[in-house]
């Protein structure tokens, strides 16, 4: 489809456990992205896929986040044993190329709330 | 912030206004982009500058790019209500964007 769709749209976990959160980039686009939004703040990035394979992930707190993007399946983004501060919107984005000119397209968010 | 600064941080105008809304980084890149965000909602494309190119119009939008001065600017021209968002600018190098703080836009009838 030409829409990047995330799910859940809204996630609400109490500290220590997991969060999931998936994301199907559009059709035939290469590059996916996660994006962390705090409190309507400016987007830091996390990681950033080219197909299945992890293309940059210098944004990615590793010690409890962990990301996939496998053939045939929506991407995830998985938190484990969230804290408080991990509570924001988390954006997925996809665009067609590397480098070139294009413009990414996000999808929606998920709103993840740790309590 | 990760890259740099937006200013200003928030802008309150009249329907019909023009609104200017500007955007400064530090590293070097290859294209500047700018987003809309509606409340609750991603973001937006909005328009697409290359490192080599100075200004760009796309419909009421106007951005302008001064790589010597790490700077662009976003006009948009005879205001309308539903251009009531937040507007980030985004610099992209080595396919990865990186986002200002957003200028938050309200707009009266």
């Amino acid at each position: 489809g030409e829409e990047v769709a995330q799910t859940p749209k809204h996630l609400v976990r109490g500290e220590g456990q997991k969060a999931k959160l998936y994301c199907a980039p559009i059709k035939g686009h290469s590059y996916v992205f996660w994006y962390q939004q705090v409190l309507k703040n400016e987007f830091k990035f996390l990681i950033s896929f080219q197909n299945e394979n992890v293309f940059d992930e210098t944004g990615m707190p590793k010690e409890r986040f962990s990301a996939k993007c496998l053939p045939n399946s929506p991407c995830s983004l998985e938190i484990q044993a969230t804290k408080l501060e991990d509570s924001a919107v988390y954006f997925c984005a996809s665009s067609p190329r590397q480098y070139d000119n294009y413009g990414y397209t996000f999808g929606s968010g998920t709103r993840l709330t740790v309590v | 912030s990760q890259q740099g600064e937006e200013d200003p941080q928030a802008l309150s105008i009249q329907e019909g206004e023009n609104a200017t809304m500007n955007c400064s980084y530090k590293t070097s890149i290859n294209n500047l982009q700018w987003y809309r965000q509606n409340s609750g909602r991603g973001l937006v494309h909005l328009i697409l500058i290359r490192s080599n190119e100075r200004e760009k119009h796309s419909g009421r939008l106007r951005v302008t790019l001064d790589t010597s001065k790490k700077s662009s600017s976003l006009l948009i021209t005879a205001s309308r209500a539903a251009d009531t968002a937040s507007y980030f600018c985004a610099t992209a190098l080595y396919n990865k964007l990186i986002f200002g703080a957003g200028t938050r836009l309200a707009v009266h009838p």
